[in-house]
């Protein structure tokens, strides 16, 4: 079963900051948290991921609390492209990667 | 840099029949993961090869098997469909040791196969 819980939808407008939360309370200390996103039909697209320390690429930011225990993803400006189901997950050492529901980002004109 | 690639597209087998869908890793790549992924659900690991072998396996029948190459490329097949195989099949590949937490998986587009 997947170890996260994220809120089945959200919406932002265009332009702003749209931010994504993920809870993860049983996170243990050697496991990673990734974001993927899957705009429909299409295959998940990698997004970022950490283990401890914030994180940013080009995509986005990877904020993550001290006691692991959640995280927030921000696309500081977000697009209609960004319309998209963002899935947060924990990594452990194994080879797969454990997919929950994720949540359905709107993003309105 | 070529990404990851999967043919054919879309697929339509009826039931009982069987189907092979393929894979190719991204440059450099040398390790391949299978997903499933039903309408409206997240993906579900089918099992993932490195050095040419089964590395690790989910909750699927045996009649889900494949293969890797020698060139990292991976066939998945499945034997003696049901109606239920019908999904979005996802094909990732990964660059590190098998089994290491951080190596990332860059999906493919996806077969999108339909069982009548």
């Amino acid at each position: 079963d997947a170890k996260t819980t994220q809120p089945t939808s959200m919406d932002c407008a265009e332009g702003r900051a749209a931010n994504l939360p993920c809870n993860h309370s049983t996170i243990s200390g050697n496991e990673y948290v990734y974001w993927y996103r899957q705009i429909h039909s299409q295959g998940p697209q990698y997004i970022i991921h950490g283990l401890k320390n914030n994180e940013t690429n080009e995509m986005a930011s990877l904020i993550i609390t001290e006691d692991r225990k959640s995280s927030t993803l921000i696309l500081p400006h977000a697009t209609l492209r960004d319309t998209a189901v963002y899935y947060c997950i924990v990594r452990d050492s194994s080879y797969k990667l454990i997919f929950g529901s994720g949540t359905r980002l709107l993003v309105r004109p | 840099e070529t990404g990851v690639t999967q043919s054919p597209t879309h697929l339509i087998k009826t039931r009982g029949q069987q189907v092979t869908l393929r894979c190719s890793s991204q440059s450099g790549h040398n390790t391949v993961s299978w997903y499933q992924q039903a309408l409206g659900q997240g993906p579900q690991f089918i099992f993932q090869y490195y050095r040419e072998e089964e590395n690790g396996r989910g909750n699927f029948p045996p009649r889900f098997s494949g293969l890797q190459f020698p060139n990292y490329s991976s066939e998945l097949n499945v034997n003696a469909l049901e109606l239920d195989d019908s999904a979005l099949y996802l094909c990732a590949s990964s660059s590190a040791l098998a089994g290491a937490s951080t190596d990332t998986q860059y999906f493919g587009p996806g077969t999108r196969l339909t069982v009548l």
